[in-house]
């Protein structure tokens, strides 16, 4: 059993769509995260989400915004998508905080044209 | 400059060889992350640390925290181990513990 979900594993849209990820755990954990990497590689945190609750938001645009249903699932909504979106999105789940090792999903290319 | 430095940036070596990966930081945290990225994009977390030393199978990591330094080393590499690994540290405290400021990765290569 996939330990963390997401999907699509792909996306390809135009600019200004709406696009939505998925992202489900089976982990049972509390807290979940979305990453974006870049197309250097590089990762940052966009959102973390604990027991529904948004606890951090970076400095990413409002255009993003976290859904969490319940504690299992946190989808990633996104609106008037941008060049500059394209990446690879990628989800992470954790046990409280404090206990700290993350659980990745695989990982969504979104490729914005 | 960024919060979390990783070096080497690339790094080849030949099977058998032992590795050392090196993370610096600059700034307070509660714990040290070691995480590898797999050449199909997927990511493992390794290590989570936040003082001393860690061991699993190959794989050792270590920190100090006085010198704001970890290491991970890779004893008998194996092409397998072929991977970029990331250096990531946790700043905050209680609720945001789990904002992970990442290092840009180190790609490891290992030829047979």
């Amino acid at each position: 059993d996939t330990a963390v979900s997401q999907t699509p594993k792909y996306l390809v849209t135009q600019m200004g769509n709406d696009k939505s990820i998925k992202c489900e755990q089976n982990l049972g954990h509390d807290t979940m995260y979305w990453y974006k990497q870049d197309s250097k590689k590089f990762l940052k945190i966009m959102f973390s989400y604990n027991n529904k609750e948004l606890i951090i938001n970076e400095t990413v645009p409002n255009r993003f915004s976290p859904k969490s249903p319940d504690k299992a699932h946190l989808n990633l909504h996104i609106n008037s998508l941008e060049l500059g979106d394209s990446a690879v999105y990628f989800c992470a789940s954790s046990l409280p905080p404090q206990v700290g090792t993350q659980y990745f999903g695989p990982g969504t290319r979104l490729l914005v044209l | 400059k960024n919060e979390v430095e990783q070096s080497p940036q690339n790094l080849t070596a030949q099977e058998g060889e032992f590795i050392t990966i090196n993370c610096s930081y600059s700034v307070g945290i509660s714990a040290l992350h070691w995480l590898q990225q797999h050449p199909g994009g997927g990511i493992v977390s390794l290590f989570m640390l936040s003082s001393g030393k860690k061991k699993h199978g190959r794989l050792i990591a270590t920190i100090n925290i006085q010198e704001k330094h970890s290491s991970l080393h890779i004893t008998a590499s194996h092409p397998r181990d072929s991977a970029v690994y990331i250096c990531a540290v946790s700043r905050g405290y209680g609720g945001s513990q789990g904002n992970l400021i990442f290092g840009k990765g180190t790609k490891l290569s290992v030829k047979p």
